[in-house]
């Protein structure tokens, strides 16, 4: 089956710019999570949903970031505007469904994202 | 608060070595712990998880709730080990806690 899709694979903005990332999830998952993984760190959640409804943002900037998943399918993340500290790979992924028992989660290639 | 600590940020050992990736981890519920990979120019991927007490690639991880541990452990390295590994906490509901990474180089 495919993996998770995501572009663009690299993107290079000046601070105060907007810039926008997309995923496709593997097809029939459930669940979708972005994760924030900033050089030397592990990837921190920003937002996960389940089908098209948020389940967790506690972790998002919501003064800057914005995520949607329309029809419950593909899903973008916007930053707007961009902060030097928001260079970081940003990671999305997707399992089959998520709360109870723990399903393995799938992830994408990454973008990797660079503020000047 | 709930935490996951890799006190090791690289562990360097020879082929054939024992290797012993560390990982601590805080939660005050019952955890489900596991292991994910990052092998160079490929993606994020699990490695193990501590219910199915499997081994996988030679890797086995036993969860210590005394110590709050579940460090990853391998007798003898290979070459292809080499990578970035991720131990993460599972607390229920939603959320998925990554620790900050080891990276694993084994040396010819």
């Amino acid at each position: 089956e495919a993996g998770v899709a995501q572009s663009p694979r690299y993107k290079i903005i000046e601070k105060r710019q907007s810039v926008a990332f997309w995923c496709n999830p593997i097809s029939g998952h459930a669940t979708l999570y972005w994760y924030q993984q900033i050089l030397g760190q592990g990837p921190k959640l920003l937002i996960q949903f389940q089908n098209n409804g948020v389940v967790d943002d506690s972790q998002l900037p919501k003064d800057r970031f914005s995520a949607e998943r329309l029809k419950g399918v593909d899903s973008t993340l916007k930053i707007q505007p961009a902060k030097l500290e928001d260079s970081a790979v940003y990671l999305c992924a997707s399992s089959q469904q998520a709360g109870g028992t723990y399903n393995e989660q799938f992830f994408g290639p990454g973008t990797r994202l660079t503020v000047l | 608060a709930q935490r996951v600590t890799q006190p090791e940020k690289l562990l360097s050992v020879f082929k054939g070595a024992p290797v012993e990736l560390k990982c601590n981890y805080s939660y005050s519920g019952s955890p489900e712990l596991f292991w994910y990979v990052q092998y160079s120019r490929q993606r994020l991927q699990l490695l193990l998880r501590h219910i199915s007490r499997e081994s996988i690639k030679g890797f086995t991880a036993d969860l210590n709730k005394g110590e709050t541990s579940f460090h990853l452990k391998k007798p003898f390295a290979q070459e292809e080990d080499s990578a970035m590994y991720y131990c993460a906490l599972y607390t229920g509901g939603f959320k998925t806690i990554f620790g900050a990474g080891t990276r694993l180089f084994v040396k010819a």
